[in-house]
């Protein structure tokens, strides 16, 4: 089974600007995790989706949101970036009932300027 | 609040040695606690979880609530064990939102 896949790996911004992240789950995966990671802060629970539902948030301002479509991929948008939205955003796809094991991505890099 | 606290950045041991991995939590609920492993240009993977009590590659954690406590240990540190481990934390009803730790990393030294 191909992994979970992470688009694009990298991405350059400037402040003000949006941006949105992409993930395609594990086939059969129904939940889908975002995580940001930085070296000051570590890794962060952003959202949870499950069958196309929210079920899940972390601290996190409203320029973070999120969906998941109908196939389980799932989109993260980032609005109005800031200087402090530079991060490694990690996605992790789950088998519903498998206790929480994670299938993490390899991650987008993000750099905003 | 719930936390996670991996205390030491860097474990550094040579070939052979035991390791401890520490990690503290703060909970008052009925956790499930994890270790999740980064080896260089991988993956962050699944290494174990408490609820299973399994032995993966040589390494073992008991989870001891009375210490709110989940160290990682191997008898025998090989090289193949440097990596980054993380500790994490899920909440009842939490489903997949996890509280992960800092981190430390395994250096294992020939």
């Amino acid at each position: 089974k191909a992994g979970v896949t992470q688009t694009p790996r990298y991405l350059i911004k400037t402040r003000g600007q949006q941006v949105t992240l992409s993930c395609s789950p594990i086939s059969g995966h129904r939940s889908v995790s975002w995580y940001q990671q930085t070296p000051g802060q570590g890794l962060q629970f952003l959202f949870e989706y499950f069958s196309e539902t929210q079920r899940n948030k972390g601290n996190f301002p409203g320029r973070f949101s999120g969906r998941q479509f109908s196939n389980s991929r799932s989109e993260m948008n980032v609005s109005t970036l800031e200087l402090g939205d530079s991060a490694l955003y990690l996605c992790a796809s789950s088998l519903e009932g498998t206790e929480r094991k994670l299938f993490f991505g390899s991650g987008t890099q993000l750099s905003v300027l | 609040a719930q936390r996670v606290t991996q205390p030491e950045k860097l474990l550094s041991v040579f070939k052979g040695a035991p390791v401890e991995l520490k990690c503290n939590y703060s909970y008052s609920g009925s956790p499930e606690l994890f270790w999740y492993v980064q080896y260089s240009r991988q993956r962050l993977q699944l290494l174990l979880r408490h609820i299973s009590r399994e032995s993966i590659k040589g390494f073992t954690a008991d989870l001891n609530k009375g210490e709110t406590s989940f160290h990682l240990k191997k008898p025998f540190a090989q090289e193949e064990d440097s990596a980054m481990y993380y500790c994490a934390l899920s909440l009842s009803g939490g489903y997949n939102k996890l509280i992960f730790g800092a981190g430390t990393r395994l250096a294992v030294h020939p």
